[in-house]
């Protein structure tokens, strides 16, 4: 069974810093591309960032260059997401999901919130 | 970036009617597209991806077809629970995009 575990969200400051974390199982963690997705509170979905399976490439949305960073630790099957300079406006739940073509499995999602 | 559009913004039907949602994307997408419902207090789940491909467990009540910047969700007959909220996803070019999303009402 495939499984995607958030952790680490929180109440942080603006300005501040934060560390997710996505613990996967179920799945060759190594062989596939898996990103962030945010979904303020009452709003829709918004994708963040993706990083390929050996973790070489990396994506991110406009929003969060320069203030966010995806990595992945194959032998922990664990995908992080460092957040730096944190506004109100990241203020969302924040979702990994495993990416093979679309979005097929998701985490149950971890609360950010700036305030 | 690529704007998806999706329409109508709410839906409202009864139980057994045919569903059909709308998503138009501001450039060709080719078949890269899909579709997820979410209910509250829940993440997103997969329907159909590469436009009109079910997903693992999706029943064939949902069906997607389009291709290039047009692109419909129907479900055939509406079951109970069907209604929830519905967003089209584009995987043809970085940034991946979503649509705003149509909330599927029972009226």
């Amino acid at each position: 069974e495939v499984l995607l575990v958030e952790s680490g969200g929180d109440l942080v400051q603006p300005g501040g810093s934060l560390r997710l974390s996505c613990a996967a199982s179920g799945f060759t963690f190594s062989t596939y591309t898996v990103s962030w997705v945010r979904q303020a509170p009452g709003k829709g979905l918004e994708w963040v960032s993706a990083i390929s399976g050996s973790g070489v490439s990396t994506y991110y949305a406009d929003s969060v260059k320069g203030r966010f960073t995806i990595s992945r630790d194959n032998s922990k099957n664990t995908l992080y997401l460092q957040m730096n300079t944190l506004r109100a406006e990241d203020t969302a739940v924040y979702y990994c999901a495993k990416d093979i073509s679309a979005f097929d499995y998701w985490g149950q999602g971890t609360l950010v919130t700036v305030s | 970036e690529i704007v998806l559009t999706q329409s109508p913004a709410t839906l409202s039907l009864s139980p057994g009617e045919r569903a059909t949602l709308s998503c138009r994307a501001s450039q060709s997408v080719g078949s890269y597209l899909a579709w997820y419902q979410q209910k509250p207090g829940q993440a997103p789940r997969l329907l159909i991806y590469d436009a009109s491909k079910r997903a693992t467990g999706i029943p064939a009540r949902f069906s997607g077809s389009g291709s290039g910047t047009d692109f419909t969700l129907t479900i055939s007959s509406l079951e109970p629970e069907d209604f929830a909220v519905y967003y089209c996803q584009q995987r043809s070019d970085w940034p991946i995009t979503f649509g705003q999303g149509t909330r599927l009402d029972i009226k």
